[in-house]
């Protein structure tokens, strides 16, 4: 596509529920990142897939998060259980590598507004 | 760790004035890229412009120019000529260098209002 889609651009659901969010990235781009937005504040990083590497999950704020890609395309981060403290908006970013010094910019989806009631 | 801090969480300037956002970031690396976003309601984030730690001018982009002192680990952005279409949230953000993929660190941000 044109640009990094995401879905569903919102989405409600209750305390202990397990969500789906779902990115898929500008094609042909292998990398993709995963950043929360907590209302108000500047966006944190939770986890970023580059080609076939292992995926970096250092941002991941607990064991009830996780996050899948296939191949170089579609990502779904998966919630477990969610929290209201998860109420948040999650942002999807892609990116092509290119050699050399990194001249790639991440291009970023509008989001999924999560709220847990 | 790094880290950026924006001490201003809300800005205000008249609609062809010239306003600046400012941005301080801690490191240790001497090889790294920033950034300035944009982010409009819309939630989706736009790149305003970018700087390479190793060159020593500053980036500039129409009417967005940065003042980058890597000394003192300053970051901000020139807004010159405001238009209402300007208004938005502002985020620095942080890279580090060496590749050419990587996570960013983001400031808090700066809300950005602009008067007719």
């Amino acid at each position: 596509g044109a640009g990094v889609s995401q879905s569903p651009s919102n989405k409600v659901t209750e305390k202990g529920k397990d969500v789906e969010l779902r990115c898929d990235p500008i094609s042909g781009h292998t990398a993709l990142y995963w950043y929360r937005q907590r209302l108000g504040q500047g966006l944190e990083f939770l986890i970023y897939f580059q080609g076939n590497s292992a995926p970096d999950k250092s941002g991941l704020p607990s064991d009830r998060f996780s996050a899948e890609r296939t191949g170089e395309s579609v990502s779904t981060l998966t919630i477990q259980r969610t929290q209201q403290e998860d109420s948040a908006v999650y942002l999807c970013a892609s990116s092509l590598e290119r050699g050399g010094r990194g001249k790639n910019i991440q291009y970023f989806g509008a989001g999924t507004r999560l709220s847990v009631l | 760790a790094q880290t950026v801090t924006q001490s201003q969480p809300e800005m205000s300037v008249q609609e062809a004035e010239t306003v600046t956002l400012s941005c301080t970031y801690d490191t240790s690396e001497s090889d790294y890229y920033l950034f300035w976003y944009k982010q409009p309601p819309s939630r989706q984030m736009i790149l305003v412009i970018r700087q390479e730690a190793y060159k020593q001018q500053n980036a500039t982009e129409n009417r967005f120019s940065v003042n980058f002192q890597k000394a003192a680990k300053s970051f901000s952005l020139k807004i010159s000529d405001s238009q209402l279409g300007d208004a938005a949230m502002y985020f620095c953000a942080y890279r580090s260098g060496g590749t050419s993929y990587g996570k960013l660190t983001f400031g808090q941000g700066t809300i950005l209002t602009v008067h007719p």
